[in-house]
Order: structure tokens, then C-alpha cells, then sequence
């Protein structure tokens, strides 16, 4: 009965290298959103995804940032290229449809870039 | 587009009394809003919820209260306790793509 998976919990990146983040929903769940949450502000929608589809993405930066979720696999957000305001807590989250019904979180990937 | 607007980021009540969060929506296709609540280092959990049919939704010491012609929703904690002390994310949904929209947070203290 495992909830949602992230990992790594912590990542730490250079500027300029790839950061890789994955979400394993729950099981059963096909619907997933990636949140990003800045040091002391709230959460910010980045994308919203269903198997093999991207459903909105519009709050994810136009260069740099991309995200899938395959047939098989956990949803990965990547990240390249990574510079200092990246550093920020990511969430993601899965839920079994849409519209209705709460979001069931992860507990989040840190990245820190130096 | 700061469709979820939470405008107090701190809130701190003592315990035992009553504590209230607000929340202000710009979005008239959101048809299902949600309260989060989160700890450090832990990700949201869900809290309570409501339908845009509905006005008021009680759980226990949480209540939930919607006013659709003003935007806004209000999460009622009473009485509150210390164990409350936590960022409180107000959510809203619905829309032709039906993702998940959050306000910023408010940090609520209960103080013993």
C-alpha cells in the first residue's frame, strides 16, 4: 500500500549539470502533477500529466525544464542545465481521475543546486 | 497567474480558540476547492474539501465554508490545538484541463 515514491529525497547538482527527479504515483493512479515550492512561498503548478500525455504544462519555464510520464516508469521531471534558482523543494502528486478527489502527495525531492 | 490567492502567510491563534484561513479565487470554472495541510520536510496532506454545489462542509473541528458570488473560502479550526501548527494550502479545481490550482500558504501557530 505504498504511497507516492519520489526520489531522490535530496539532490545536489552544479550549475549547468541535469537534474532527474521521478514520481512513482499510487498505484492505480494514472493522473500526475509536479509542484515546485521556492524557499518560503507556496506551491506552483508546473505540469500535469497523464500516461504518455502532457494535459497542461503551462506553469513549466519554457527552456530548460521538461517532463514525461511513460506506458512504463515512474513520471520523471528533468531538469537541465540547472542554474542557482532551481534550488527549490519539488512535489509531485497522483490521483486515479479527474476533476474530483484529492491529490495524494509525495514527500517531495529537494534539489540544491551550488 | 495567481488564480488562488491566500493573503495572510501567518496566522497564530492560542489554543482552544478559533482559527480561520482564508482564501480568494479569480478562476469561475473551479468547481471543487480543497484544504492541504503540510509539515516541514513532508509533503501536503489532504484535509478537507468541498463542492461548488454545497456551502458548508464540517469534519470533525474542521469546516470548510464556501461563498461562490465572492470568490472565497474559509477553513474554520475550533478548538484549535497545538498539533495544528502547520502551512495550511487552500487548492481549487475544475476547468477545461481539471488540474490543481494552490494559493501561497498560510502558516498557522497554535500557541499553548
Amino acid at each position: 500500500n505504498a504511497g507516492v515514491m519520489q526520489n531522490p529525497r535530496h539532490l545536489v547538482r552544479r550549475r549547468g549539470q541535469e537534474a532527474r527527479l521521478r514520481c512513482s504515483p499510487m498505484k492505480g493512479h494514472s493522473h500526475v502533477y509536479w509542484y515546485r515550492q521556492l524557499p518560503e512561498e507556496g506551491l506552483k503548478f508546473m505540469v500535469y500529466l497523464q500516461k504518455e500525455n502532457i494535459i497542461d504544462e503551462s506553469g513549466m519555464p519554457k527552456e530548460r525544464f521538461s517532463a514525461e510520464f511513460p506506458k512504463e516508469g515512474p513520471s520523471i521531471l528533468r531538469i537541465q542545465q540547472v542554474v542557482r534558482g532551481d534550488s527549490a523543494a519539488y512535489f509531485c502528486a497522483s490521483s486515479p481521475k479527474i476533476s474530483t478527489g484529492e491529490l495524494f502527495f509525495g514527500e517531495g525531492s529537494r534539489l540544491t543546486v551550488l | 497567474d495567481q488564480q488562488v490567492k491566500q493573503n495572510s502567510p501567518s496566522l497564530s491563534v492560542q489554543e482552544g480558540r478559533i482559527s480561520i484561513l482564508n482564501c480568494d479565487y479569480t478562476n469561475s470554472m473551479f468547481d471543487y476547492f480543497l484544504w492541504y495541510k503540510k509539515y516541514p520536510a513532508e509533503g501536503p496532506t489532504f484535509l478537507i474539501s468541498i463542492s461548488s454545489i454545497k456551502d458548508k462542509n464540517e469534519d470533525g473541528r474542521f469546516t470548510v465554508f464556501l461563498n461562490k458570488s465572492a470568490k472565497h473560502l474559509s477553513l474554520h479550526i475550533v478548538p484549535s490545538q497545538p498539533g495544528d501548527s502547520a502551512v495550511y494550502f487552500c487548492a481549487a479545481s475544475g476547468g477545461n484541463n481539471n488540474d490543481m490550482r494552490f494559493g501561497a500558504g498560510t502558516r498557522l501557530t497554535v500557541k499553548p
